[in-house]
């Protein structure tokens, strides 16, 4: 069973509206925990990193939450432009070399 | 751009051949991390190489290996080919430890397809 799972699988908005995606992890304890943004075959770009004792970063118009106590967190889109279309991946680091990565979630922005 | 660069971007191989993908790293960043990325899913965890010595690895047999060189340039091998090799595979370059607070950059991957 993966340690970092995320919903939805994938979802479409229309450009200019909000959306949230969920990362739900079990490793325990864990050192940090980042969102990245991967358009179709490129490699991920980070859009945050957040340590066990935050609880939210932002990096313009992307807002990361983060909740150790449930092990749940969550990437905030706002204003939806259609350069966002691209897969949202969650990634827990379990030590100083391994990160898990969660499948991603599919993010389509319609006009 | 990250400033991580692969090579090369495509390629196609036969079942138990051997491949040499390779690695450009940002200049001064002394990690590289490898990931297997099949069609739909997150990388996979290959291997971590720190100051050109292996440090960790992921659920990968030996027939994957791979190599840090003193400019920080890196090689992933692997040898006797199997068609489930065949997925994207990622670089990613950093300051520091993988695993540890330090931002990872990503190359854009090399496109393997075994035959």
């Amino acid at each position: 069973k993966n340690q970092v799972e995320q919903s939805p699988q994938s979802l479409i908005i229309l450009e200019g509206k909000n959306c949230t995606l969920q990362c739900n992890y079990t490793v325990s304890p864990f050192s940090n925990l980042r969102w990245y943004k991967q358009d179709t075959g490129r490699g991920p770009v980070s859009l945050t990193i957040m340590t066990f004792s935050e609880n939210t970063k932002s990096n313009g118009r992307y807002t990361a939450t983060l909740d150790a106590d449930t092990k749940q967190s969550s990437l905030h889109i706002t204003a939806s432009q259609l350069s966002d279309s691209a897969s949202y991946i969650c990634v827990v680091s379990i030590n100083d070399y391994k990160l898990s990565f969660g499948a991603g979630t599919t993010v389509t922005v319609r006009a | 751009e990250t400033g991580v660069t692969q090579s090369p971007t495509h390629l196609i191989k036969t079942r138990g051949q051997q491949v040499t993908l390779r690695c450009s790293s940002q200049s001064g960043h002394n990690t590289v991390s490898w990931y297997q990325q099949a069609l739909g899913q997150g990388p996979q965890f290959i291997f971590q190489y720190y100051r050109e010595e292996e440090n960790g690895r992921g659920n990968f047999p030996p027939r994957f290996s791979g190599l840090q060189f003193p400019n920080y340039s890196s090689e992933l091998n692997v040898n006797a080919l199997e068609l489930d090799d065949s997925a994207l595979y990622l670089c990613a370059s950093s300051f520091g430890l993988a695993g540890a607070s330090y931002e990872q950059y990503f190359g854009p991957g090399t496109r393997l397809t075994v035959t």
